[in-house]
């Protein structure tokens, strides 16, 4: 097992487009969770799946954003109409129920 | 709601200088608590980990004890190393539940360590 893998790992850009990132988790694990982390802060939670339902979004999860796990497998996190506050490190996880998350190596994404 | 604090950085040491980076969370309950180290471009990785009070976490020469009357979970090494320099997170999640796996991260400690 390679670990939870994300791509791209890094991506720029231009104000106003769209981006999609993919994640694909550790096989046997059912729940998948997106988390954005700026420069400086903590990783901050952004929505969760378990298998294909998407169970919890927050409120840092505006109306461009989207997350879909649509066979309970890998995941996409797509942005629409990007500004340059969506710069920041976009980071996938994973995890069994009831254990702890593993963390891909996430995907730096610069608006410029 | 869940929240994690973590002593402010950056912290500097010399090699083989003994390292203690505080945490204090507050959460209703028992969550698990965890360590996470974050390398330069890199994702984070999960050093160590303890589940209920009083347990302790270790990994690659690092500690950290649940003390529940405390609501701590601090992070030692007796000798760091300069491979060791880092950014170290201090996190809660709960074992079940619907929040099972989800974190609540503090906002990390830059740690680097000088030859």
């Amino acid at each position: 097992d390679t670990g939870v893998s994300q791509d791209p790992r890094h991506k720029i850009t231009k104000r106003g487009q769209n981006v999609t990132f993919r994640c694909d988790p550790i096989s046997e694990h059912n729940r998948l969770y997106w988390y954005r982390q700026t420069l400086g802060q903590g990783p901050e939670f952004l929505t969760y799946f378990q298998n294909e339902a998407q169970l919890e979004k927050s409120r840092l999860l505006s109306d461009r954003f989207s997350a879909e796990r649509p066979k309970g497998s890998f995941s996409t996190l797509e942005i629409q109409r990007t500004e340059q506050g969506d710069s920041a490190m976009y980071l996938c996880a994973s995890s069994r129920e009831r254990t702890e998350a593993f963390f891909g190596q996430g995907t730096r994404l610069t608006v410029v | 709601g869940d929240s994690v604090t973590q002593m402010e950085g950056p912290v500097t040491l010399s090699e083989e200088a003994f390292l203690t980076i505080n945490c204090t969370y507050t959460a209703t309950g028992y969550p698990s608590l965890f360590w996470y180290v974050q390398y330069p471009g890199e994702g984070l990785q999960l050093l160590l980990k303890a589940t209920k009070a009083d347990d302790k976490g270790s990994n690659k020469g690092f500690e950290a004890t649940y003390r529940k009357e405390t609501t701590s979970f601090h992070l030692e090494k007796g000798s760091v190393q300069v491979s060791d320099s880092a950014v170290y997170f201090c996190a809660l999640s709960w074992g079940g539940g619907t929040n099972a796996g989800k974190s609540t991260f503090g906002d990390g400690t830059t740690l680097t360590v000088k030859p």
